[in-house]
């Protein structure tokens, strides 16, 4: 069964700060992994998407990597801000015919002044 | 331009009523999905149109649940003699061809008594 998990569940820190969030797939077969950020209330809005022969890509203060060997991914937020308080969401894409995307539960992060 | 829309943002019924969600996508986009996002899951993969082609509805959860694309453009969601456990945050996305980034829209969230 096609799974994506996501660590921690909930992160707490101080505006300025850096945080790193964690995402383990078992998705085939691969096609392509995006993070979304979705703001409470509204829906996802796309960060990134990687395929997998790119292990990073930059979105201003957000960087997200790939390791497709390991099947995992990380978003790194740099300097963070009072409105990066969002849940952030690993997905992972599979060809079958129609692309499917696998969906993990996100972490919500909330950034404190 | 204008991004997706859904309407209506809110919607409360009672058990056994029937209820119809409607999503706007961006203009030109050929795929159109709609997902489920119940509280503390990730999103749900309900159904998919691409284009012309046949929709894939491999995710919709029962027969109580049915989706038209009309035109190429506007899509409603049905859902037929609720139930309580279909209270959740409906979620319309559209993307220019599949695999390209998805844009989502603000969400439906359905409230059944």
């Amino acid at each position: 069964k096609n799974q994506v998990e996501q660590s921690p569940q909930s992160l707490i820190i101080l505006e300025g700060k850096n945080c790193t969030l964690q995402c383990n797939y078992t998705v085939s077969p691969f096609s392509n992994l995006r993070w979304y950020k979705q703001d409470t209330g509204r829906g996802p809005v796309s960060l990134t998407i990687m395929t997998f022969s790119e292990n990073t890509k930059s979105n201003g203060r957000y960087t997200a990597t790939l390791d497709a060997d390991t099947k995992q991914s990380s978003l790194h937020i740099t300097a963070s801000q009072l409105s990066d308080s969002a849940s952030y969401i690993c997905v992972v894409g599979s060809n079958f015919g129609n692309e499917k995307l696998t969906f993990g539960t996100g972490t919500r992060l909330t950034i404190i002044p | 331009g204008a991004g997706v829309s859904q309407s209506p943002s809110n919607k409360v019924t009672e058990k056994g009523k029937d209820v119809e969600l409607r999503c706007d996508p961006i203009s030109g986009h050929t795929a159109l999905y709609w997902y489920r996002q119940s509280l503390g899951q990730g999103l749900e993969f309900l159904i998919y149109f691409q284009g012309n082609s046949a929709p894939d509805k491999s995710g919709l959860p029962s027969d109580r649940f049915s989706a038209e694309r009309t035109g190429g453009s506007v899509s409603t969601l049905t859902i037929q003699r609720t139930q309580q456990e279909d209270s959740a945050v409906y979620l319309c996305a559209s993307t220019v061809i599949t695999g390209r980034e998805q844009f989502f829209g603000p969400g439906t969230r359905l409230t059944v008594l």
